[in-house]
């Protein structure tokens, strides 16, 4: 079974902060997503890789960087921390193909106070 | 801008099957159609995906019709944690290969 692992269910972290998100999949898949979801918005894509140390701007990646160092390995920074922030984030990763199927991890709740 | 369109929210009785629709009149050629499950709290569970043929996985079957219009997600015997919103996904943006979430179904599996 792919199994992609979110480094916390839960954070909580203040305005300002620096605050990284961390996924590891472990299918060897070389495409990855960040997407964030809130109620009545759906799910928005943040940013994408295709491999490692490339990465590309999906529709909403303001305030928000990423990082592919490694294949299995897609990390969402946040530079500095805002309120509007607050929300669902999932990490996904799916075999490259245009019909490949995306995998999700289980999602970070973030809380910016 | 979701391309698809579902009911709202489904009960369906646990043992009996779930049947779910899909309206997807606008799919090109070459879009597949994928469905998804979010159980409250946890990030979205792929089920299955299609481009013509009817598919059947562990977890359920894919009817879509002729015209490829339509689909039908079959979960052939529900159980309590079938309970879940389901959504129908037509990918979009080959660009990007983001996945656009509509609003998707309520399924309610009862004891």
């Amino acid at each position: 079974d792919v199994k992609v692992t979110q480094s916390s269910r839960y954070l909580v972290k203040r305005t300002g902060e620096k605050v990284f998100l961390e996924c590891v999949q472990d299918m060897d898949h070389e495409n990855m997503f960040w997407y964030r979801q809130d109620p009545g918005l759906g799910l928005r894509l943040i940013y994408f890789s295709y491999d490692v140390k490339m990465k590309e701007k999906g529709d909403i990646p303001e305030g928000y960087s990423v990082s592919r160092e490694k294949k299995e390995r897609f990390s969402l920074i946040l530079e500095s921390a805002s309120t509007n922030q607050t929300s669902m984030y999932l990490c996904a990763s799916s075999s490259p193909g245009g019909n490949q199927p995306q995998h999700f991890g289980d999602g970070t709740r973030l809380s910016i106070l | 801008d979701a391309k698809t369109t579902q009911p709202t929210s489904m009960d369906c009785a646990e043992g009996r099957a779930a049947n779910l629709p899909c309206n997807h009149s606008t799919i090109s050629g070459n879009e597949y159609v994928y469905w998804y499950r979010q159980i409250h709290s946890q990030g979205p569970q792929y089920i299955i995906h299609g481009l013509k043929n009817n598919e059947t996985n562990e977890m359920a079957s894919l009817i879509i019709t002729e015209d490829r219009k339509s689909s039908t997600l079959i979960l052939p015997h529900a159980t309590l944690r079938d309970t879940a919103v389901y959504y129908c996904i037509v990918r979009v943006d080959y660009n990007t290969d983001k996945l656009i979430f509509g609003t998707g179904t309520r399924l309610q599996v009862f004891p």
